[in-house]
């Protein structure tokens, strides 16, 4: 089932945050979170994987509460260079020992000066 | 390293006629992915491989076919083609289990169905 996103869109100025939710009704082995801008193919940003580590790099960090099947992506300080659309993937089990992405719809994010 | 690469960038069927989009990676990945991506639904996947000979549905496989003779192929084919295949189509691939490793994407094939 497609993980839940939100919100659908958000515009920020330059230096101000923001966060993007994911959540799913399944339960989760681990969850990706990429990057797509505007007719590029999507860019890997992190994985989070059970255990609610909260991992990051830049000014860009994410958490994991398995619990509540939910993670979030946290962007502080944005730069124009974060506009883009942000796709968090959830991993289950499909079966012999194979694993799936499921992504949600996406968040667009537009930071503008 | 190329990475992953799809040919071709663009292309425009008319209804029921047939092709194969070309995926190739030079990284030595086991996994390989085909994802179909249409206006704000997000990524869909068609179909994966964990290896050379081994293939499997995800979630919207009707009218596509797959095969992976060797570690760095992996093309998807489109029989008889409809309007309801027109989307931008993504290939990735992945080393191993997707719990421990990231997806590496090629660039796209935007497909139009007439």
């Amino acid at each position: 089932q497609q993980p839940v996103q939100s919100p659908q869109a958000v515009i920020l100025r330059e230096g101000e945050d923001a966060v993007i939710n994911c959540s799913s009704s399944k339960a989760l082995y681990s969850v990706h979170w990429y990057r797509q801008k505007h007719g590029e193919a999507p860019v890997f940003l992190m994985i989070l994987l059970k255990g609610g580590e909260q991992k990051g790099h830049d000014k860009i960090s994410a958490s994991f509460n398995e619990k509540k099947q939910q993670s979030s992506l946290y962007l502080t300080a944005s730069q124009l260079s974060y506009s883009g659309t942000y796709f968090c993937g959830t991993e289950w089990n499909s079966g012999a020992g194979s694993y799936q992405l499921t992504f949600g719809k996406g968040t667009k994010l537009s930071v503008i000066p | 390293n190329a990475g992953v690469t799809q040919t071709p960038k663009f292309r425009i069927l008319k209804i029921g006629q047939s092709m194969t989009l070309q995926c190739t990676q030079d990284m030595n990945h086991n996994y390989m992915y085909w994802y179909r991506q249409d206006p704000g639904m997000g990524l869909k996947l068609i179909y994966y491989s964990v290896g050379a000979g081994i293939t499997d549905k995800g979630e919207v496989p009707n009218g596509y076919n797959v095969s992976r003779s060797t570690t760095e192929d992996f093309p998807l084919r489109l029989e008889l083609a409809a309007p309801s295949q027109t989307s931008v189509y993504f290939c990735a691939s992945s080393y191993s289990s997707t719990s421990y490793n990231e997806q590496f994407f090629g660039p796209g094939t935007r497909l139009t169905v007439l």
